[in-house]
Formats: structure tokens, sequence, C-alpha cells
């Protein structure tokens, strides 16, 4: 939240289709990462990246691909692998990987039908 | 490895009551402990954060949290709960150069 933007708020989505979720930064973070988020599951992590041109898979990457061709852009995206992709999916900022705070946008629900 | 437990999924507590959250972690050596807050349909607010020093920490809304070595605690507290406090509490554990890793969240409910 405060310079961390996600958009869209709520997406809809036919089985099968790739979507395409964005997370913008202004705070001049290097790090940058993507949960999603199930009832009673906590925050779950997707990808990260420490610097442009960089990423890691975090616990649940299978069917998600990122990018990271500027420091300010994370996309997200969803693809058909993903078996179970309704969830609400939030994007956060931070210094460089090590204990620093996190700092979260305000989430996109994707709901596919 | 690291990880944090909260024990408890619900809390109910009348306006006005204090309340506690309970959050314990495992990491071999101090970690970096975290509180965020979430409203509905709403991303991660950070109440509060330990690194190091004092173990009892003050955080934003009147929120403490107190770190507990020898009981691998982290709980927050707050003496006076109000009902806009109602949301879901996550406690987040990170040591050395690892990611966060966060519980599963405590909803709080706030009767008036």
């Amino acid at each position: 939240d405060g310079g961390i933007t996600q958009s869209p708020k709520y997406l809809f989505r036919k089985e099968g289709q790739n979507v395409t979720l964005s997370c913008e930064q202004n705070l001049n973070h290097d790090a940058m990462y993507w949960y999603r988020q199930d009832p009673g599951q906590g925050l779950r992590l997707i990808y990260y990246s420490q610097i442009v041109n960089d990423f890691q898979k975090g616990d649940i990457a299978e069917g998600y691909s990122v990018s990271r061709e500027k420091k300010e852009s994370f996309p997200l995206t969803v693809t058909s692998a993903q078996k179970n992709p309704t969830a609400f999916y939030l994007c956060a900022t931070g210094g460089a990987v090590g204990g620093n705070t996190q700092y979260f946008g305000p989430g996109t629900r994707l709901t596919v039908l | 490895a690291q990880s944090v437990t909260q024990p408890d999924i619900h809390i109910t507590v009348s306006e006005g009551a204090s309340l506690e959250l309970r959050c314990n972690y495992s990491y071999g050596a101090t970690p970096y402990l975290f509180w965020y807050v979430q409203s509905p349909g709403q991303g991660l607010q950070l109440l509060l954060k330990y690194f190091s020093g004092d173990t009892l920490v003050q955080g934003i809304k009147g929120f403490e949290a107190e770190f507990k070595r020898s009981q691998s605690s982290f709980n927050l507290r707050k003496p006076s709960v109000h009902w806009s406090d109602a949301a879901e509490y996550f406690c987040a554990v990170a040591g050395g150069s690892y990611i966060p890793t966060f519980g599963r969240g405590t909803s709080l409910i706030v009767h008036p």
C-alpha cells in the first residue's frame, strides 16, 4: 500500500486462459515478491526478485511465471497450467532480501470461471 | 529452516477489553519478527517489527509486542480494543538471509 499499485482490483477469466496481474512500485525498493492468499492458508510465496532481470521460484511457483524488466515493475502471469488459480494475489516490495520489512500492495482478486 | 505458528484461528473480544494474540516461531538464532494487519479485501499493513534491542516493541494503532527468546514467542497486545481493530492479524518470522515466513493468521472479532 502507499507506493505499490496492483491492477486490476478484481479480475475474472475463463478456465484455460492465461492472465497477467500488474504490480508497480515507486518506492525504489530492490526486492519484489508475489504471494498467493487462500482462506486459512496465510500467505504463500510464488516468486521473488532481488534485482532487475533476475527472479527465483518460491514455494508454489508451478503454473505461474514472472518477469522483471524494470525495477518498478514485477508482473505475474497465471497460466492455464495452474490448477486452482482462483485466489487473492498480493505483491510486496522491500529492501534486499534478508529480514527486511515488506510493504504490500492492495491485492488483486482473481476468479476463474 | 524457519516457521511460525499462530495457535488461534479466531479470537473474540468485547470492545474496550484487552487483547493478546499469540505467535510462536522456530529459528535457530535471533530472528526478525513482524506483525501485520489485514482488513478484508486489502493488503497487509505493518504494525510493528523486532530486529534487536529492547524486547518490548511499540507499534502503530496502540499495539505492542514482546519478544521472549526463552518461549520462542512474539505475542501481540493491546490494552483496549476498538471496533475498528477487527481484522486478520499475521505474524511473520525471518532469519538471516531468508524471506519472511507468515503464519496462517488470527481473525479478530470485536463485539460491541
